[in-house]
């Protein structure tokens, strides 16, 4: 069985600050583990994707994301934020026939 | 633009009645994979079809069916609507046959029951 949860509903940022999206996952095995950003009105894309490879993954727009066994987590951040991250972000994991995403977390960026 | 495409973007039905949704996956792709994304639930894997055969199930009422076609769209059927399955679904598409290869999505439908 997998389980994923993200920590916090809402984050709220300033622009140019560094940004923290928390996740922790719960799974029998070695799991893939994703994150994907949903902008309004649009379906999801791909930020980043870990499977078993380096657990530091880079993905697109300056996002990154490190997994770290002994803790279940796999943490999104960003080192500084542009007015256009904000969105709901969603962390996943996922086996070879099933997946589970996390109830998302909607990153709002301040000027 | 992922290069999946969705129709109708809206729909607007009735409980009890029964609609259909369809995707056509990226040039390519052979995985069609069916969401479901409502306030009360979040988003829902349903169900995953590969080259034409249902490859997994996910959280699929037995009142919705899918199926892809030999040219590889998808169709995703709803029948007995209730209230509750109004919803914004998702489909995306993958080359590979396993739900972790990198998925792609369509804009969605925003399916309003009432």
């Amino acid at each position: 069985a997998q389980s994923v949860t993200q920590l916090d509903s809402h984050v709220s940022v300033s622009e140019g600050t560094p940004v923290l999206l928390r996740c922790n996952y719960s799974s029998s095995y070695s799991p893939s583990l994703f994150w994907y950003v949903q902008h309004p009105n649009k379906g999801l894309q791909l930020l980043l994707k870990y499977t078993s490879a380096a657990t530091l993954v880079k993905g697109i727009n300056g996002f990154e994301a490190e997994f770290k066994k002994s803790e279940t987590s796999f943490h999104l951040t960003k080192p500084s934020a542009h007015m256009s991250d904000a969105a709901e972000y969603f962390c996943v994991v996922s086996g070879a026939i099933d997946m589970r995403f996390g109830a998302g977390t909607r990153l709002t960026v301040k000027p | 633009d992922s290069g999946v495409t969705q129709t109708p973007k809206h729909l607007i039905t009735a409980t009890g009645q029964r609609v259909t949704l369809r995707c056509s996956p990226r040039s390519g792709d052979l995985s069609v994979y069916w969401y479901q994304q409502s306030l009360d639930q979040g988003l829902q894997f349903l169900i995953q079809y590969y080259n034409g055969e249902e490859r997994a199930k996910g959280n699929i009422l037995e009142r919705f069916s899918a199926q892809q076609f030999p040219d590889l769209h998808s169709e995703l059927n709803l029948s007995s609507l209730e209230l509750g399955d109004s919803a914004l679904y998702f489909c995306a598409s993958s080359v590979g046959g396993f739900v972790d290869n990198e998925q792609f999505f369509g804009p969605g439908t925003r399916l309003t029951v009432l």
